[in-house]
């Protein structure tokens, strides 16, 4: 089946531009995910969408970063005002959100979308 | 201090080693554990979760010591196709599935 897809898979944009990104996750799971990847940072988490729930959005580095998800599925990452520090690669993540097992719950990662800021 | 650390690596290995991945993490209350395979420039994938009891899958052995903090990932055998870095990832307890990576460490299996 088809698996999480981001969208665009490249970005290149000047400083102080607002961008969306896009994320389709996979038919019928109910999280969502989104993590940032920096040179020097590691995957770092950001926000965490799961069912009607409120999103935990302990992880977005400021108030210029957010995020929606519409009808349960597709969610966008907003960055307003981009500065370079935001260039990263930002991946989104599905997952059923399945706790119950010892095995924990298995995200699936999409892509990612590369972001330059200039 | 970062809630996840591993070794820095990289790690450069010939095929047919044996290699080890040694992980320690803060918080004791964490719930899951993980080790992801991130190949460069492409998205992280699951390898294997990790338990108490340890956990064989071929030639990967994870393990994890609650009382130490310490999760381990051992690779027998070391093929090419096993070059790529390796993530260790816990979740917090109730907060979801939000993954906390470590640093990932880099292996190169040479012929």
């Amino acid at each position: 089946g088809a698996g999480v897809s981001q969208s665009p898979s490249n970005k290149v944009t000047e400083k102080g531009k607002d961008v969306e990104l896009r994320c389709d996750p996979i038919s019928g799971h109910t999280a969502l995910y989104w993590y940032r990847q920096s040179l020097g940072q590691g995957l770092e988490f950001l926000i965490y969408f799961q069912g009607n729930s409120a999103p935990d959005k302990s992880g977005l580095p400021s108030d210029r970063f957010s995020a929606e998800r519409t009808g349960g599925s597709v969610s966008t990452l907003t960055i307003q005002r981009t500065q370079q520090e935001d260039s990263a690669v930002y991946l989104c993540a599905s997952s059923l959100a399945d706790f119950s097992g010892s095995r924990g719950d298995t995200q699936y990662f999409g892509p990612g979308t590369r972001l330059t800021v200039l | 201090r970062k809630e996840v650390e591993q070794d820095p690596g990289p790690f450069n290995v010939p095929e047919g080693a044996t290699v080890a991945f040694n992980c320690t993490y803060s918080n004791s209350a964490s719930q899951s554990f993980f080790w992801y395979r991130q190949d460069c420039r492409k998205e992280p994938k699951l390898l294997m979760s990790v338990y108490s009891s340890g956990n064989e899958d071929g030639r990967f052995t994870a393990q994890l010591n609650r009382a130490s903090q310490y999760i381990s990932l051992l690779i027998r055998d070391s093929k090419l196709s096993d070059s790529a870095t390796y993530l260790c990832v816990v979740t917090p307890y109730n907060q979801g599935g939000k993954l906390i990576f470590g640093q990932g460490t880099e292996l190169s299996v040479k012929p």
